[in-house]
């Protein structure tokens, strides 16, 4: 079955910290696709990352960055030198190509709600 | 930037009234979905449309609901006797494949009294 789990349900940091926001998911599917999406306080989904199963390359985008591994089904996002702005919830989830479900429909993890204080 | 687009932002309904949300997709993407977000909750699937019909449903969306995309442009969903736990933030996305991300409109918080 299809899952996302995020553990964390709350981080606090103080700006300038990094923090690292953990996602494990579950699939049967031999492709699929991964993604992070932010939810500032606004309450928009702001899209930020998405992978396929057969790319584990790590990426970095400014002061982002994702470190996919399969070997343990994870899909981790850190935040480098955090900033008050980057409080936000930030959401995992999983798309499948294959099997029972190939619409494009996405899996959400719960959200991990991240503070940065200054 | 093109951005999907949905409105009302916030509407209050009373229960058993009906009730359509609407959104206006990327122009280009053929993908469009519902979700919804109960308050401090997750974001659940509720449906998919492709090629003008469901593509799949989640067993949230039972036979109070239905959606519609009735010219070029416009996407909805129609709930049609509103109930209490129907309040929710219902967003609407669209992406450009089934593989490829969606993108999200701002939302449209739904308040049941």
């Amino acid at each position: 079955a299809q899952k996302v789990t995020q553990a964390q349900t709350e981080i606090s940091v103080v700006e300038k910290e990094d923090v690292t926001l953990d996602c494990v998911y579950e699939t049967r599917d031999t492709t699929y696709y991964l993604f992070w999406y932010k939810q500032p306080p606004s309450g928009e989904l702001v899209f930020l990352i998405r992978r396929n199963s057969f790319d584990e390359q790590n990426e970095i985008s400014g002061r982002y960055s994702w470190n996919f591994q399969k070997s343990t089904s994870s899909f981790n996002f850190t935040i480098t030198a955090s900033q008050v702005v980057d409080s936000a919830v930030y959401f995992c989830a999983l798309s499948e190509e294959t099997g029972s479900s190939n619409t494009g429909k996405l899996i959400f993890g719960q959200g991990t709600t991240l503070q940065v204080k200054p | 930037e093109p951005e999907v687009t949905q409105t009302p932002s916030h509407q209050v309904t009373q229960m058993g009234q009906e009730v359509i949300l609407r959104c206006v997709p990327i122009s280009n993407h053929l993908y469009f979905y519902w979700y919804r977000q109960i308050l401090g909750q997750k974001v659940e699937f509720l449906v998919s449309f492709y090629n003008n019909e469901i593509s799949e449903k989640s067993e949230i969306f039972d036979d109070q609901f239905s959606v519609e995309r009735p010219d070029g442009s416009n996407f909805t969903l129609k709930i049609r006797s509103t109930k209490l736990e129907d309040s929710a933030m219902y967003f609407c996305a669209s992406s450009d494949s089934r593989r490829t991300e969606a993108f999200f409109g701002q939302g449209t918080r739904l308040t049941v009294v």
